[in-house]
């Protein structure tokens, strides 16, 4: 079974620009997730989509990012216009289902983003 | 105060020896309790799943979870420098959204 993709690895970029990771989750899948996960710290849940929809976006600065999963399949993320603070690993994860079901999540090895 | 509590760490031990990896909590709705292991520009990866109070044993690694004390551990028996890595514990209430702890980081010298 193959695992989830990320792509890029890693990104490089200069605060105020835009970025864009991309997700493929494991096929069947039904939930994906993006992490967000700054050195140091634990993975914190940016947001969630059930097949096309979002589950929960409520810690999603929405002014700056956004997120699509056309066809219930891929993913993308999306940073514009990019702040320091951002510097961090995004991570996608996916999972067969939702609620105590939902476990285990199956994580990507993430995009590695530094603002310079 | 943050929901979960985990010392950063690190954690240098003894090829062989008994590692005790713990957490803490502040909310008493959390009801699953899992242990992830994250390699070095890895991914987590799920090394347990518990449900309530109790034990769960699965090779060498033991959860422990006291709701009473919003308490968790996890042992590592005989121990491995393949086993150096960072435990992150992670909980969830009835809306089944993750909350992480910052993570340990364990390295098992030879």
């Amino acid at each position: 079974e193959a695992g989830v993709a990320q792509s890029p690895r890693y990104k490089i970029i200069e605060k105020r620009q835009s970025v864009a990771f991309w997700c493929n989750p494991i096929s069947g899948h039904a939930t994906l997730y993006w992490y967000q996960q700054i050195l140091g710290q634990g993975p914190k849940l940016l947001i969630q989509f059930q097949n096309n929809g979002v589950v929960d976006d409520s810690q999603l600065p929405k002014d700056r990012f956004s997120a699509e999963r056309l066809k219930g399949v891929d993913s993308t993320l999306k940073i514009q216009p990019a702040k320091l603070e951002d510097s961090a690993v995004y991570l996608c994860a996916s999972s067969l289902g939702k609620g105590a079901g939902n476990q285990p999540q199956h994580f990507g090895d993430g995009t590695r983003l530094s603002i310079l | 105060q943050k929901e979960v509590e985990q010392d950063p760490g690190p954690l240098s031990v003894p090829e062989g020896a008994i590692v005790s990896l713990n957490c803490t909590y502040s909310n008493s709705a959390f009801q699953y309790f899992m242990w992830y292991r994250q390699y070095s520009r890895k991914g987590p990866e799920l090394l347990m799943y518990t449900y309530s109070s109790g034990n769960k044993e699965d090779g060498r690694f033991t959860a422990q979870v006291d709701k009473s004390s919003k308490y968790i551990s996890l042992f590592i028996r005989d121990s491995q420098p393949s086993d150096s890595a960072t435990y992150l514990c992670a909980m969830m209430d009835s809306s089944y959204k993750l909350i992480f702890g910052s993570g340990t980081r364990l390295l098992v010298r030879p």
